[in-house]
């Protein structure tokens, strides 16, 4: 069966210093990957996407950036963090099957707090 | 911007009744999905359907979908305080990613 480990749970961070979020896939080959912001009580907001090794796509400008270094590995980055970057982050996959959008499964989430 | 809206925002009811929570979205879609978020963890997929199905069950959930109004409803029967959660409706349009509404939040009172 498949899995999706993301971690660490819990992540309180200065202003200004870098980041590193890491999300692994189990059970199944070459997934789409997803990266998701959660602010309190809202919504997903979709960060970064990638459909391979070394694909991403940007969603939304800002401080962060992702890599696909395997095919089951997606990694959130910020070389520099800001307090506006603080939220509930969150990892998914889904199987690639052209332009539909099947279902996603998500991590269990990381909280940042950027103090 | 959002493509679906979730309505109620909140929703409070007693273990037993039934919950209904209505999505609304803009443009056409190729499928709707429901999730559901207890607090501070990952999403969990419920149930899809697609733009050509009208109802589909999973045990005590129903969805239904009106491309016509562009809206979905989920109804959770016989609820429990196990359902407390949050609900997402998330928004399939061709050529882009899903897109998730703001949710609703769903206390059920033993």
């Amino acid at each position: 069966s498949q899995t999706i480990h993301q971690w660490p749970a819990t992540l309180v961070q200065p202003v200004g210093s870098p980041l590193s979020l890491e999300c692994t896939v189990e059970g199944t080959s070459n997934p789409n990957l997803y990266w998701y912001r959660q602010a309190a009580g809202r919504g997903l907001q979709l960060l970064f996407y990638s459909v391979g090794i070394g694909q991403i796509s940007s969603e939304v400008p800002q401080n962060l950036s992702a890599s696909r270094p395997q095919d089951r590995q997606f990694i959130l980055s910020s070389k520099k963090l800001l307090l506006s970057d603080s939220g509930f982050y969150l990892c998914a996959w889904s199987v690639s099957r052209g332009a539909t959008n099947e279902k996603l499964f998500f991590g269990s989430g990381t909280q940042l707090s950027v103090l | 911007s959002q493509q679906g809206e979730e309505d109620p925002q909140a929703l409070s009811i007693q273990e037993g009744e039934n919950a209904t929570m209505n999505c609304s979205y803009k443009t056409s879609i190729n499928n709707l999905q429901w999730y559901r978020q207890n607090s501070g963890r990952g999403l969990v997929h419920l149930i899809l359907i697609r733009s050509n199905e009208r109802e589909k069950h999973s045990g005590r959930l129903r969805v239904t979908l009106d491309t016509s109004k562009k809206s979905s409803s989920l109804l959770i029967t016989a609820s429990r305080a196990a359902d407390t959660a949050s609900y997402f409706c998330a928004t399939d349009q061709w050529g882009s990613r899903l897109t998730f509404g703001e949710g609703t939040q769903l206390t059920v009172n033993p």
